[in-house]
């Protein structure tokens, strides 16, 4: 398996611009999360998918920020628009129930 | 608030000694604990885990050790190894049994292992 697919893998954009993060979980997977890393608050946790469908969006940090998960192999995470504060590492996991995540390479997003 | 904190930025350690990365958490209800290690342009990939209801896990060079009633967990490396240069993240659940819904992650300790 080519594991948790996530692309793209660089993000820059100008601020106020919409962007589109991507991700392709592991066949198989039942549950996807998106994470964001930054240098101040560390591997925080934005969503939780299960089954396609939304768990917990706590930590979503806006309304500026969507995620979709249409079917099971598939999963968007949607900034719009953005703003400088959203660069980071952006990174996709999957996992079947009981077992650890698998994390994909990440998207480093650059909003200027 | 962090519920997981990793109070070491980075540690330095010679080849073949032992490296230990330190844990601490907040939320009694945190059942299961994994550490994950992540190169530079790469995801973190799973390294080890333990239940609360163990004290000690062991794999290979790996081994952590969970002091519940302290709310602290350490991994040891031994011996340590160049290519264990990585950041380390500790990381916390619950929901027992492994379930990976909401894991909370320490910021991370970058270990560099020098020849």
């Amino acid at each position: 398996d080519a594991g948790v697919i996530q692309s793209p893998r660089h993000e820059v954009t100008e601020m106020g611009q919409e962007v589109t993060l991507r991700c392709k979980p592991i066949s198989g997977h039942n549950s996807l999360f998106w994470y964001r890393q930054t240098m101040m608050r560390g591997l925080e946790l934005l969503i939780y998918f299960n089954n396609n469908v939304p768990i917990d969006d706590s930590g979503m940090p806006e309304d500026r920020f969507s995620a979709k998960m249409p079917n099971a192999s598939f999963s968007t995470l949607k900034i719009q628009p953005s703003e400088p504060r959203d660069s980071a590492v952006y990174f996709c996991a999957s996992s079947i129930e009981s077992t650890e995540a698998f994390f994909g390479q990440g998207t480093r997003l650059t909003v200027v | 608030d962090q519920q997981v904190k990793q109070n070491s930025p980075s540690l330095s350690v010679q080849e073949g000694r032992i490296s230990i990365l330190n844990c601490d958490y907040t939320n009694s209800m945190f059942d299961y604990f994994l550490w994950y290690k992540k190169y530079p342009a790469e995801g973190p990939t799973f390294l080890i885990s333990i239940s609360s209801i163990k004290d000690k896990n062991e794999d290979g060079r790996f081994t952590v050790f969970l002091n519940k009633s302290a709310k602290h967990l350490s991994l040891h490396i031994v011996p340590s190894q160049p290519g264990d240069s990585a950041v380390y993240f500790c990381a916390a659940t619950q929901g027992g049994g492994g379930s990976n819904y909401k894991l909370t992650f320490g910021k991370g300790t970058l270990l560099t292992v020098n020849p």
